[in-house]
């Protein structure tokens, strides 16, 4: 399978626990997003990286997230002090420069207790 | 606040006939208008995208805007059960680098 893979793909954790969630894009794309949805909303975007860079971030991303993308190829998103309210698909989305369509990953659904 | 603004349905329609699913959007900067489609407790799977003033047609899809009512729209036609999903209207930012989603729109197909 040649799609964006995300892991894990589900993860339950308490509250105050921090988590870190895994994207590997397409294989050819430089760009990476992460969006978070929840029951019954749109998926909300979070960030954006272009290689190795981090070149917009959401003010929903709060100092308790961090993303990082080390080598320009696959990206790692932390939740630090999980809250209730974190509780949502984590979706991962990737593109190809000069391309504007973004293909999505399967998401890590979050649950925190 | 940028908005991409749809009706949350759902839509019922019977099997066979046309759906049609509606979206506005408030950046006037948007080039770029994307249809994912979502089963429950899946993640979104691009339908079509389109840029240009007009209609385009992919199979039994068709995706139509309108940049002056700053309008899109797509068309299902011979619906089927297995399109019963969310659909997902989205817009990018003037720099192409993030998509404002809508909340989606229900639609059912009956059989």
């Amino acid at each position: 399978d040649t799609g964006v893979s995300q892991n894990p793909r589900h993860k339950i954790t308490k509250r105050g626990q921090n988590v870190t969630f895994r994207c590997d894009p397409i294989s050819e794309h430089n760009r990476l997003y992460w969006y978070r949805q929840t029951l019954g909303q749109g998926p909300e975007f979070l960030t954006y990286f272009q290689n190795e860079a981090q070149l917009e971030k959401s003010r929903l991303l709060s100092d308790r997230f961090s993303a990082e993308r080390p080598k320009g190829s696959f990206s790692t998103l932390e939740i630090q002090r999980t809250e209730q309210g974190d509780s949502a698909m984590y979706l991962c989305a990737s593109s190809l420069g000069g391309m504007k369509t973004q293909y999505f990953g399967p998401g890590t659904r979050l649950l925190v207790l | 606040q940028k908005e991409v603004e749809q009706n949350s349905g759902p839509l019922s329609v019977p099997e066979g006939a046309i759906a049609s699913l509606n979206c506005t959007y408030s950046d006037r900067g948007s080039q770029s208008f994307f249809w994912y489609r979502q089963y429950s407790g899946k993640s979104p799977e691009l339908i079509m995208f389109i840029y240009s003033n007009g209609d385009k047609e992919d199979g039994r899809f068709t995706a139509q805007l309108n940049k002056a009512s700053q309008y899109v729209s797509l068309l299902i036609r011979d619906s089927q059960p297995s399109d019963s999903a969310t659909y997902l209207c989205a817009a990018d930012n003037n720099a192409g680098n993030m998509l404002t989603f809508g909340g989606g729109t229900r639609l059912m197909v009956k059989p």
